[in-house]
């Protein structure tokens, strides 16, 4: 079983619509978490962090569950320019590894 | 742009062959973790130095070795290539701290070994 596993898409949506990401993690010690977009054959570019009592950036939210080791990403009224990867990114204190979710593809449509 | 500069581009190397390859971490960062992502996948964590020391390591083989230099740059240097280290490798610079702190991530080098 992989460390942090996500929706593999993709997602194709059309404009306007909403979409949200799963993602779980097998680690119960980890203790950072966040959302990175990366663009076809660029760099992952942060997104937001991630918090226990849930966060929100304009059109994103981001929800955090301890207990059932799961994260989610929610995209609001999608734009053709949300067309990206999303990658769940959970941290370890102690060595400082991080894990990579393989990523979830979105296509949003005119 | 993240500050976070890495060299070369691309690459093309033989199997069996060396590379090195550098990153420049984004000012007032003393972190430098490398990631090996293959096609279609996420990054890997290959390993981080703080302190021109390995602070932890990925499932990689010890041929994956790396340099932290006093001011906060660094090396991946990779041994014995095989054609499976095909890949974007990437660095991220961050601050050391009791969390993991947010990575800032460089445009990375696009090794091809034939």
């Amino acid at each position: 079983r992989k460390e942090v596993e996500q929706d593999p898409g993709p997602f194709n949506v059309p404009e306007g619509a909403t979409v949200a990401f799963n993602c779980t993690y097998s680690n119960s010690a980890s203790q950072s978490f966040f959302w990175y977009r990366q663009d076809c054959r660029k760099e992952p570019k942060l997104l937001m962090s991630v918090y226990s009592s849930g966060n929100e950036d304009g059109r994103f939210t981001a929800q955090l569950n301890r207990a059932s080791q799961y994260i989610s990403l929610l995209i609001r009224d999608s734009k053709l320019s949300d067309s990206a990867t999303y990658l769940c990114v959970v941290g370890h204190t102690g060595g400082f590894k991080t894990i990579f979710g393989a990523g979830t593809r979105l296509f949003v449509k005119a | 742009e993240t500050g976070v500069t890495q060299s070369p581009t691309h690459l093309i190397k033989t199997r069996g062959q060396q590379v090195t390859l550098r990153c420049s971490s984004q000012s007032g960062h003393n972190t430098v973790s490398w990631y090996q992502q293959a096609l279609g996948q996420g990054p890997q964590f290959i390993f981080q130095y703080y302190r021109e020391e390995e602070n932890g390591r990925g499932n990689f083989p010890p041929r994956f070795s790396g340099l932290q230099f006093p001011n906060y740059s660094s090396e991946l240097n990779v041994n014995a290539l095989e054609l499976d280290d095909s890949a974007l490798y990437l660095c991220a610079s961050s601050r050391y701290g009791v969390r993991q702190e947010t990575q800032y991530f460089g445009p990375g080098t696009r090794l091809l070994v034939l």
